[in-house]
């Protein structure tokens, strides 16, 4: 059974631009989280959606947001990025909104030049 | 006060060691509590969950102090293999709050 998918794995772009990442859930799991995670530290809550409805947001600015789809995937878009927003950002997902038990997918790295 | 704070790495051990790790946590709400380990460069990875009455798995064995407001884990007969960033997590209401991890090194 297929894991969960992120995409891209690498990626590059420059203070001001914006980006968008991509996350499949693990089949069956309707809730998917997503994570920043700097070097050294630990992941840090971005959003959670279940059932296409957002259920919780981190202390994040407003130049980041996020979906999710009729299919369960999601996007997290950041707009106008900073040198600050590169990180190692982390999809997760589970069957339950409430559940600590997280499948994460392999993460996408952003680097912002 | 950080959320979730655990002790400050490197622990080098030797093969065969045991090594205990500790997380303390500042809110009181906080409704249940996990141990995940995070490989160099990998997506964390479910551990073990953290009952009150404490739990093992093997050679890992959880610890919850709800009073303390404290949680530990304990590894016992350390292999290579466990060799790992171990991160404490707390549930509250709707999110998950991960420490900062503890980084575990085991050595031949």
């Amino acid at each position: 059974d297929a894991g969960v998918t992120q995409s891209p794995t690498h990626l590059i772009k420059t203070r001001g631009q914006q980006v968008t990442l991509r996350c499949s859930p693990i089949s069956g799991h309707k809730s998917v989280s997503w994570y920043q995670q700097v070097l050294g530290q630990g992941p840090q809550f971005i959003f959670q959606y279940y059932e296409k409805e957002e259920r919780g947001r981190g202390n994040f600015p407003d130049r980041f947001s996020a979906r999710q789809f009729p299919n369960y995937s999601s996007e997290l878009n950041v707009n106008a990025l900073l040198l600050g927003d590169s990180a190692l950002y982390l999809c997760a997902s589970s069957l339950a909104p409430n559940s600590g038990k997280l499948f994460f997918g392999s993460g996408t790295q952003l680097s912002v030049l | 006060r950080k959320e979730v704070e655990q002790d400050p790495g490197p622990f080098n051990v030797p093969e065969g060691a045991t090594v205990a790790f500790n997380c303390t946590y500042s809110n009181s709400a906080s409704q249940s509590f996990f141990w995940y380990r995070q490989d160099c460069r990998k997506e964390p990875k479910l551990l073990m969950s953290v009952y009150s009455s404490g739990n093992e798995d093997g050679r890992f064995t959880a610890q919850l102090n709800r009073a303390s407001q404290y949680i530990s884990l304990l590894i016992r007969d350390s292999k290579l293999s466990d060799s790992a960033t171990y991160l404490c997590v707390v549930k509250g209401y709707s999110t998950l709050t991960f420490g900062k991890g503890t980084m575990l090194l085991v050595s031949p």
